[in-house]
């Protein structure tokens, strides 16, 4: 298994620009999540999903949008990229949101930079 | 609100010694806690966990230990090598609106570096 993917590792935009941070798993988890990580700081929730077109909004939502159409992918959609938007993004996916076993995975990442 | 906070952001201890790292925990709600390693440009490693019903566990060379009475979690490893320089971070299990999804709540993390 490749566990959890993402693409790209790196990017840089400029300010109003868009694009979509791609995130796959192979491990038929139907749980999903976005994070983002600010320098020196923990992850913050984005986005999460419980499975194919269920998704909520987490702590950090504004600026983002996501989709669930299948069990493998969860992509976060950046509409108007901004400078606060200059981040490390991780997604991470587990597998039944039990409560003593929902242990999240994490991808390598997806650093970006926007100017 | 549910916060997770870390005592020390870095902390250096000599190869082969054992180290502590601490952490603090605001929400009494959190009943599952994990710590992670994330070692530079990786996403977070998962280390160990432990449930509100323990107060230690223990995997290879890993300990984590569970004092709810002042909401605090220690990671403990044993004879420390080169490989575990990282960046170790608590996280409480927080439960979200929807089908019991959970969000963990992370600390701001300690920078283990290990001296030869």
């Amino acid at each position: 298994n490749a566990g959890v993917t993402q693409t790209p590792k790196f990017r840089i935009l400029k300010i109003g620009q868009s694009m979509t941070l791609q995130c796959a798993q192979d491990m038929n988890h139907n749980y999903m999540y976005w994070y983002r990580q600010d320098p020196g700081m923990g992850l913050k929730l984005i986005y999460y999903s419980v499975g194919a077109g269920i998704t909520d909004k987490g702590e950090v939502p504004n600026g983002y949008n996501v989709s669930r159409s299948t069990t493998e992918d969860f992509p976060l959609r950046l509409e108007l990229a901004a400078p606060s938007q200059t981040s490390v993004y991780f997604c991470a996916s587990s597998y039944s949101g039990g409560r003593y076993t929902d242990t999240q995975y994490f991808g390598p990442g997806t650093r970006l930079t926007v100017l | 609100g549910e916060s997770v906070g870390l005592h020390l952001p870095t902390l250096s201890v000599q190869e082969g010694d054992n180290s502590i790292i601490n952490c603090a925990y605001s929400n009494s709600a959190s009943d599952y806690f994990i710590w992670y390693k994330q070692e530079s440009g990786k996403g977070p490693q998962f280390i160990i966990d432990i449930r509100s019903n323990m107060d230690k566990r223990q995997g290879q060379r890993v300990t984590v230990l569970l004092n709810k009475t002042v909401k605090h979690l220690s990671l403990q490893i044993a004879a420390t090598q080169p490989g575990d320089s990282a960046v170790y971070f608590c996280a409480g299990h927080i439960v979200l609106k929807i089908q019991g999804a959970q969000k963990l709540v992370f600390g701001q993390g300690t920078r283990l570096t290990i001296n030869p």
